[in-house]
């Protein structure tokens, strides 16, 4: 039973446009929601959370916004990067645990 | 600094050998630790975790097993490889939970079994 879902497993967006990844849940217990970036053969490494108590946050280019009621977040990129390719994981924490979407993969045309 | 260090960073193996990864964490006390398996195609599984030495906690039936004989230190361990077992293994850590604290993840061993 997946409680993390992230349906879209790749998407192109042309630099300097706006790249929009998407990410559902299913546990409403969740209290915290964190997006990761990977690179190949590398660990993910952290990129911006809110918590479920928040609807917005921001951190330069990128603003994670949720919504609880449709149980739904999503990470916006603006402008995109070509350096912003990579694959995007989003994530959910309730108590000790972290799960993880099955990841997005963003390409980004110069 | 808080470093974490994870090998060996590819291994290949044939079925039915032992496997032992090793995941060290330096610059920090009492973190928790993970363990997690990204299958080809696929997401990150959570597979262990632990708040404490010799405390594991098992998310996934399978021929894996986890332990913590230090603080900093987080094994993977198996007795006899499956195919199955194939994936990029990441080891992770976070500070005591207290509110979301994000994960800091090892640079990964990519174990094929043969």
């Amino acid at each position: 039973d997946q409680q993390v879902k992230q349906n879209s497993p790749s998407l192109s967006v042309q630099e300097g446009r706006i790249s929009i990844l998407n990410c559902d849940y299913t546990n409403s217990m969740f209290d915290y929601f964190l997006w990761y970036k990977k690179y190949p053969a590398e660990g993910p490494t952290f990129l911006i959370s809110i918590s479920s108590i928040k609807d917005k946050n921001e951190d330069g280019r990128f603003t994670v916004f949720l919504n609880k009621s449709a149980k739904h977040l999503s990470l916006h990129i603006v402008p995109s990067q070509p350096g912003d390719s990579a694959v995007y994981f989003c994530a959910a924490v309730g108590g000790f645990k972290t799960i993880f979407g099955a990841g997005t993969r963003l390409f980004v045309k110069a | 600094s808080q470093t974490i260090h994870q090998w060996p960073a590819t291994l290949v193996q044939p079925v039915g050998s032992p496997l032992s990864l090793e995941c060290t964490v330096e610059g920090t006390s009492n973190p928790n630790l993970y363990w997690y398996r990204q299958a080809a195609g696929r997401g990150l599984q959570l597979l262990f975790y632990s708040v404490g030495i010799g405390q594991i906690s098992s998310e996934v039936p399978q021929n894996l097993s986890a332990s913590r004989p230090q603080d900093r230190q987080f094994i993977l361990s198996s007795k006899k490889l499956l195919l199955s077992d194939s994936g990029f293994y990441l080891c992770a850590w976070s500070k005591i939970r207290t509110t979301g604290e994000k994960l800091f993840f090892g640079s990964g061993t990519q174990l094929s079994v043969l």
